[in-house]
């Protein structure tokens, strides 16, 4: 069963520090990892995306590959309310980059 | 660019009712999903086209049809509506098979079955 597993939190993470969102996938071939925000009432917003092991900055936010641990977690610094969302996980099955299996997510609440 | 639409955005159904969500993209994508989305659940692949003229069945297919009418358009059918269908239902596009596999996704489609 190829499966992507994510913490359901909630994670709650004081404003201004650094929130860490962990997801690990159990298909060693998969290539393509992906992050996606979901505000409340809202659809999936990609934010982040990364092929190579390693860290992938953008802005506040970092996204870390380790393939050989099969795990992929993405960093948010200086976190601000409007950072308090759900944050799914997704990955490419291998040799299927027509599809993403998505983890069910983790919510995340930024305290004021 | 609008992205990808979907319409309508909330709709209520009796059991045994039909009704097509539409989905269209303007974004000149080759592959679009259906996904529904419950409480604890995640997202659910239903069904997906990877190109115009093609369909494929998802995680969960049974209760459904879908159509590809063109590369922009990809709607979804409920033949006979059961409250277990109750759900948020999304759809996205992406550039699949060409390398870039970003999924993008439409506002979603609110629909309760009484």
């Amino acid at each position: 069963q190829k499966e992507v597993e994510q913490n359901s939190g909630p994670l709650s993470v004081p404003e201004g520090a650094i929130a860490s969102l962990n997801c690990t996938y159990s298909d060693r071939g998969s290539q393509s990892f992906f992050w996606y925000r979901q505000y409340s009432g809202k659809s999936p917003e990609l934010i982040m995306f990364i092929y190579s092991n390693g860290d992938k900055e953008d802005g506040r936010f970092t996204a870390q590959l380790n393939k050989a641990s099969q795990y992929v977690s993405l960093l948010i610094r200086d976190s601000q309310p409007s950072d308090s969302a759900t944050y799914l996980c997704a990955v490419n099955p291998v040799n299927r980059d027509d599809k993403i299996i998505f983890g069910k997510g983790t919510r995340l609440h930024i305290l004021p | 660019n609008a992205g990808v639409t979907q319409t309508p955005k909330f709709q209520v159904l009796k059991t045994g009712q039909s009704m097509t969500l539409q989905c269209a993209q303007d974004m000149n994508h080759n592959s679009m999903y259906w996904y529904r989305q419950d409480p604890g659940m995640g997202l659910r692949l239903i069904y997906y086209s990877a190109s115009e003229g093609t369909t494929d069945k998802g995680e969960v297919p049974n209760g459904y049809n879908v159509s590809r009418l063109n590369k922009r358009e990809f709607s979804l059918r409920l033949e006979s509506a059961a409250p277990s269908q109750t759900s948020v239902y999304f759809c996205a596009s992406s550039e699949a098979g060409q390398g870039y596999n970003e999924q993008f996704f439409g506002p979603g489609t609110r629909l309760t079955v009484l």
